[in-house]
This record gives structure tokens, sequence and C-alpha cells, in this order.
């Protein structure tokens, strides 16, 4: 059965560094690939995703990611963070119509 | 019309009360979803409806009733519900021919 994997259920990174958030999925199969953002009493919203064609996603607020198929990774990446990132972060797989998450990582940003 | 709606935004009921929650979408979306998230969890998939007809029960308890009356709407009608099954309730799309799933901003229900 498919599923995905955060590593890290919390990351800190002080505001300006560079943000790294890890996923990896277990498929034999490369399935679609999604990062999702839940900011405190909110619904998900879609940061990028991967379907076919380019590994490297560029997303929403300066998010990106790389599908690593010798990895079975996914991590998302931005330069530099900001305040306004902190938030929950959410890996998801697709299978058999539905969207596996992960357990989520929560950013938190330093000052 | 670029997004999912979902209404109320917050409800309170006691475990004798019926109440409903609506999802609304006007993208053209065929597949409707409704997901169940606890605090510091990942959302849990209860209902999927493929062309208005239920195509995905996650073994949910019958107090829980979904409807899809038109490609745009979908309902959840709550009866009976437990003090556990308080939780923010999601609401997704997805256009034909992929799994990119669109969510809708929850209702955050809470049962007495």
């Amino acid at each position: 059965a498919q599923s995905v994997t955060q590593l890290g259920s919390h990351v800190s990174v002080s505001e300006g560094a560079l943000v790294l958030l890890r996923c990896n999925y277990s498929s034999s199969v490369p399935p679609y690939l999604f990062w999702y953002v839940q900011y405190p009493n909110q619904g998900l919203q879609l940061l990028l995703k991967y379907t076919t064609g380019a590994t490297l996603v560029k997303g929403i607020n300066g998010f990106e990611a790389e599908f690593k198929k010798s990895e079975t990774s996914f991590h998302l990446t931005k330069p530099s963070a900001h305040m306004s990132d902190a938030a929950e972060y959410f890996c998801a797989a697709s299978s058999a119509s539905k969207i596996i998450f992960g357990s989520g990582t929560r950013l938190s940003i330093r000052p | 019309d670029t997004e999912v709606t979902q209404t109320p935004k917050h409800l309170v009921m006691g475990m004798t009360n019926k109440k409903s929650l609506k999802c609304e979408q006007h993208m053209g979306h065929r597949a409707m979803y409704w997901y169940k998230q606890k605090a510091k969890k990942p959302p849990e998939l209860m209902f999927v409806y493929s062309y208005e007809k239920l195509s995905i029960n996650e073994s949910v308890p019958s107090r829980f009733s979904p409807e899809c009356p038109n490609s745009s709407l979908l309902n959840l009608h709550l009866h009976a519900l437990q003090p556990e099954d308080s939780a923010l309730y999601l609401c997704a799309s997805s256009p034909p021919g992929t799994d990119t799933q669109y969510f809708g901003p929850g209702t955050r229900l809470t049962v007495l």
C-alpha cells in the first residue's frame, strides 16, 4: 500500500534561512505528489504538485520541490524563510483516486 | 469562481441534534470529498463522490450521511453525534481526469 513519510514533526528555522521539509513515498510506480500548507483554523492550500515531466516543481510563495525517483523523495524547499511561512505542511501522494497524506510537519520561524 | 466554499464556518450541536454541513464549488469539478481532521493530525478521508455517485465510503459510522444533490453541491448530514466527532470537517473537489484536490476552509464542529 502507498505510504508517505515526513521526517520531523516540527522544524524550526530562523527568518531568512533555508527551509527544508523532507518527504518520502513508498510506491513501485511513481505517484502524483503534492505539498499542501495549512494555516491555523483554515483548510489546506495546494503549494505545488508533481505529475510528470520536469522533476523540479515550482509552487506558490517561493516554494519548490524536487522529485527524485531513485530516492523516492519529494522534499520541499524555500531559499529564505519568512515569518508568514509558519504553518503545518503536508506531503501527499495519489493512490487509487485517493490522496494519502503524511503526518505533517509544523514549521516555526524564529525572528 | 475558483474556490470551494463551506458553510457554516463553526457549528456547535448537542448529541441529539440533526444538522447539515454544506460544500459548494463552481469549477466544473466532478469529484468531491469529505474529510475529518483532528488537531495536529492529517485529514482522514470519509467519503468520495464521483459524478454525483458515492464511490468511496471509508467505513464511516451511519450517523454521518453524505448527499450529492448535483455536480456543484455536497452535503454532510449529521445525527446523534458523539463528543469524539468534534473536529474540523473539510470538503475538497478535483477536476476530471486528475487527482489534484482543492480544499475548502472547513467547518469547525463541536459536539457537546
